[in-house]
């Protein structure tokens, strides 16, 4: 069955310092791999995506992920954190199609930020 | 181009009670999915509609029901209400079904079960 471990529940860096979250996922197939981001009272947002090709992904807000199939990990990064990066982070892998076209979600890392 | 417009944001209801939410897609798109975020369970996959078809459903009782309009909006139901109901309920859009097409999540409605 598909599924998605995120193993730090909660991540607490200094503002400037790199970030690093992780991800695992278990899939039969090349998955669709996907990062959210949710700040309070809010719904997801993209931050990058990967299908196939460039195992190196870039997304908005200056994060990047990795995607390496023997490890079976999709971890996010960013070079320097900025304070209004505070918020939840869900690593999520879909299937291509037919009756089992879903995402589904890792259970989130808390990002901490401090001054 | 508008986003993913959920209403309401926030309600309130008791125990045995109903409740419908409604989903207004991002113009173009014509699949909604939706899914329900708790403390404890996290994530879930509800049920995924295109074309005012159920295409896909999720593990959850039959006190959840959807449905979408030919114009692509969506709304979910849960009847008679149990206090594990209360969640954050996100419906998302995209332009298709396949897999390729990226999902794009309203601010969510908050329901609360009292």
């Amino acid at each position: 069955a598909q599924s998605v471990t995120q193993p730090d529940i909660h991540i607490t860096v200094s503002e400037g310092a790199s970030l690093e979250l992780r991800c695992n996922y278990s899939y039969g197939a090349t998955p669709y791999l996907f990062w959210y981001v949710q700040s309070p009272g809010q719904g997801l947002q993209l931050l990058l995506k990967y299908f196939s090709g460039d195992t190196l992904v870039q997304g908005i807000k200056g994060f990047e992920a990795e995607f390496k199939r023997s490890q079976s990990s999709f971890n996010l990064r960013k070079p320097s954190v900025h304070w209004s990066d505070a918020a939840e982070y869900f690593c999520a892998v879909g299937s291509y199609g037919g009756a089992t076209n879903k995402l589904i979600f890792g259970t989130g890392t808390l990002l901490a930020v401090q001054p | 181009k508008a986003g993913v417009t959920q209403t309401p944001r926030y309600l309130i209801k008791t125990r045995g009670q109903q409740v419908t939410l409604s989903c207004s897609p991002i113009s173009g798109h014509r699949s909604v999915s939706w899914y329900q975020q708790t403390p404890g369970q996290g994530l879930q996959f509800l049920f995924e509609y295109f074309s005012e078809t159920q295409r896909n459903k999720g593990n959850f009782p039959g006190r959840f029901s959807g449905r979408q309009f030919s114009n692509s909006r969506s709304e979910m139901n849960v009847s008679t209400l149990e206090l594990g109901d209360s969640a954050l309920y996100l419906c998302a859009s995209r332009a298709g079904p396949s897999g390729a097409n990226v999902l794009t999540f309203g601010a969510g409605s908050r329901l609360t079960v009292l």
